[in-house]
């Protein structure tokens, strides 16, 4: 069964990195993801993209300062120079033919 | 820009139905996918169901099987999702979602704002 698992939350000083981790069912280790964020009383929208061979493409108008990377069967979003913008929920996604299966989210807390 | 436009949720007793629809704009809307994923008030996001672009598949999750239907109308650019028998644990907002690709094996890239629908009685 697929499923993915986040930490239910993080946190980290403004202007400090972060890194969230999404990891991956055994098996399921090359399958692609997307990290999606949710703001506060707002829609999810697409952060990024990540493909198990390191290829990626951001969503609409995201900043340098998300980035995606991967080690095995985890997967991993890095926001640095942390804005209090960035304080919200984020979600890793994947899929298969006619399912999605997200990630519990996991939610960031700027201090 | 790709635009998507949820709308018809509402308050709803239980054992009701409601039909949502997602009107969209920005790109062909039968090259893609769409899928419907809902979020239970202060959880996390669920996926519900997913059409194909073509309109000949659809898949569901198993808590909404045999009661809910998606469904798309190309020539309204249109996505519709009718909920039957409605459930207490159906309450969430619910909010469309677009596909990178035709076939019912892709992500999403864009979502809607969402719309609200409050089963109880």
């Amino acid at each position: 069964q697929l499923v993915l698992t986040q930490s239910p939350s993080a946190s980290a000083s403004l202007g400090a990195s972060v890194k969230l981790t999404c990891t991956l069912t055994s098996g399921h280790s090359y399958y692609a993801i997307a990290w999606h964020q949710q703001q506060p009383e707002k829609g999810p929208r697409l952060l990024m993209k990540f493909n198990s061979d390191g290829s990626h493409y951001k969503g609409d108008g995201i900043p340098d300062r998300f980035s995606a990377s991967s080690s095995g069967a985890e997967r991993y979003l890095t926001i640095s120079s942390l804005q209090s913008e960035d304080e919200a929920d984020y979600y890793c996604q994947t899929w298969g033919t006619g399912i999605q299966v997200f990630g519990g989210g996991t939610k960031l807390t700027v201090l | 820009d790709v635009q998507l436009l949820e709308s018809g949720g509402g308050l709803v007793q239980p054992g009701g139905s409601l039909r949502l629809s997602c009107a969209a704009s920005g790109f062909t809307f039968s090259n893609y996918a769409m899928s419907w994923v809902r979020q239970a008030p202060g959880k996390g996001l669920e996926w519900v169901s997913t059409i194909s672009g073509s309109g000949g598949s659809t898949y569901y999750a198993d808590s909404v099987k045999g009661r809910f239907t998606i469904s798309g109308d190309s020539s309204k650019n249109t996505l519709y999702l009718q909920m039957n028998s409605l459930r207490v644990e159906d309450t969430a907002v619910y909010y469309c979602a677009k596909s990178e690709g035709r076939a019912a094996r892709w992500g999403i890239d864009y979502w809607g704002q969402g719309t609200l629908v409050t089963v109880a009685s």
